[in-house]
């Protein structure tokens, strides 16, 4: 259930765009999903989350995504800014379950 | 991150060695979680524990490794004769969590980076 070792993928946005991050989950039971974002030499920090009773859920410039049928997480950021520049995992929780399950993260670079 | 305070946030060692990790959980909370990083990776689960209790350690390495959360003090996760391959970095994650249940209110430390020489 943790994420395979591989090169991150790497999204560049230009300033001021929208950013729209994707991610595929691998559990059907999974019933909650969360979004972090990993600034470079910090910790995961929590962004949004949103249930699986949900297809859609918005937050302050964030939006997440979930298509249930596809088992696919979408994490749109508004206005793209420089501080937005972050490595962003999705995380999935099985239902009754305490681990969370790591996708692999997108690394979004901001161009000025 | 919310309090979550991990120490100390660099730690190098020989090979042989013993790591001790530690971490103290947002006031409060009674739930701590170990995850181990590698460069470019994403978060690997380690052991989930309560107050003297290791609830789940499926993803700890049986030789080595062990960890603690005592009921007074910080969550100690030590690494015991480390090896080259230890170096990575480990992050301390608390909750609440009155049922055990992973909600958003899960935080993490800033982690601590081990580097083995």
């Amino acid at each position: 259930g943790e994420s395979v070792g591989l090169h991150l993928p790497t999204l560049s946005v230009q300033e001021g765009d929208n950013s729209i991050i994707n991610c595929a989950y691998s559990n059907s039971a999974s019933d909650y999903f969360i979004w972090y974002k990993q600034e470079s030499g910090k910790g995961p920090q929590f962004i949004i989350d949103i249930r699986s009773n949900m297809d859609k859920r918005q937050g302050q410039r964030v939006t997440v995504l979930l298509n249930k049928t596809v088992k696919h997480l979408s994490l749109q950021i508004a206005a793209t800014q420089p501080g937005d520049s972050a490595v962003y995992f999705c995380a999935e929780i099985p239902d009754s379950n305490y681990q969370l399950i790591w996708g692999a993260g997108t690394k979004l670079i901001i161009k000025p | 991150n919310a309090g979550v305070m991990q120490n100390p946030r660099h730690l190098v060692r020989r090979r042989g060695q013993e790591a001790r990790l530690r971490c103290s959980p947002v006031k409060g909370h009674s739930h701590v979680y170990w995850y181990r990083q590698l460069p470019e990776e994403g978060l690997k689960f380690m052991v989930y524990l309560q107050k003297e209790n290791i609830i789940d350690e499926s993803g700890m390495p049986k030789e080595r490794f062990s960890a603690e959360f005592p009921k007074e003090g910080p969550s100690i996760l030590r690494i015991q004769q480390v090896v080259r391959g230890d170096s990575a970095a480990y992050f301390c994650a608390s909750s609440r969590g009155t049922s055990g249940r992973v909600t958003g209110e899960l935080f993490f430390g800033e982690g601590s980076r081990l580097t083995v020489l």
